[in-house]
């Protein structure tokens, strides 16, 4: 079992809807990161989290630090927001980041 | 630079051959990973660095592969013989201090043929 989970795998949705990936891990961690990664390769940043709850723009992120669990949000989704989205953990103790399998997001016009 | 630059964004390889891959990480930031993502999946950690010392390596699949930083900026991972199974993004990621997040480059693309 892998130490970061996603669900989904991948998410096809209209315009304007809103979007809830989430995140599992089994892990004690120090971090929770949710990353955006283009067609291409480029990771851009777009949370990092210990505890509570973050937005910007469109863009929420919750943690449940006791449940181990995660939600990025996305409101009233656009095409542009089409990308594949992942959630690291950084491990206590740690430095580097582990990876969940992402999230490949479509958003139809 | 204003961001982490990794060059070549694009590399074709014959089996066997050997590649150096390199990044650029922001003037300033202490640590350095590299990270391997292999089609439709997560990146996976390959080696982190805290200036110029090479602090886990624990990550590297192979012998094959190896990664310096020999001044604590610039930093190459070489990887000898490709194999089919190496093609892969290599990304870099740089961090002035981890609680304080990461910049990551937009990757080397590396296919074996």
């Amino acid at each position: 079992k892998n130490e970061v989970e996603q669900s989904p795998q991948n998410l096809t949705a209209q315009e304007g809807e809103f979007i809830t990936i989430n995140c599992s891990y089994s892990v004690g961690i120090s971090a929770l990161h949710w990353l955006q990664q283009h067609p291409g390769g480029g990771i851009v940043s777009l949370f990092m989290l210990s505890s509570g709850k973050k937005k910007h723009g469109r863009l929420i992120a919750t943690i449940n630090i006791q449940e181990k669990h995660s939600s990025l949000h996305i409101t009233a989704s656009h095409p542009r927001d089409s990308a594949v989205y992942i959630c690291a953990v950084r491990i206590q103790g740690a430095q580097k980041l582990v990876f969940g399998q992402g999230t490949r997001l479509t958003i139809n016009p | 630079g204003a961001g982490v630059s990794q060059s070549p964004r694009y590399k074709v390889a014959k089996r066997g051959q050997d590649v150096a891959l390199r990044c650029d990480p922001i003037s300033g930031h202490v640590s350095l990973f590299w990270y391997q993502q292999a089609l439709g999946q997560g990146p996976e950690f390959l080696t982190y660095f805290q200036n110029e010392a090479q602090l886990d390596k624990s990550g590297l699949p192979s012998d094959r592969f190896f990664a310096e930083r020999p001044e604590g900026s610039v930093s190459t991972l070489k990887i000898q013989r490709t194999q089919q199974e190496d093609s892969a993004v290599y990304l870099c990621a740089s961090s002035p201090l981890v609680i304080r997040g990461y910049t990551f480059g937009s990757g080397t693309r590396l296919t074996v043929v």
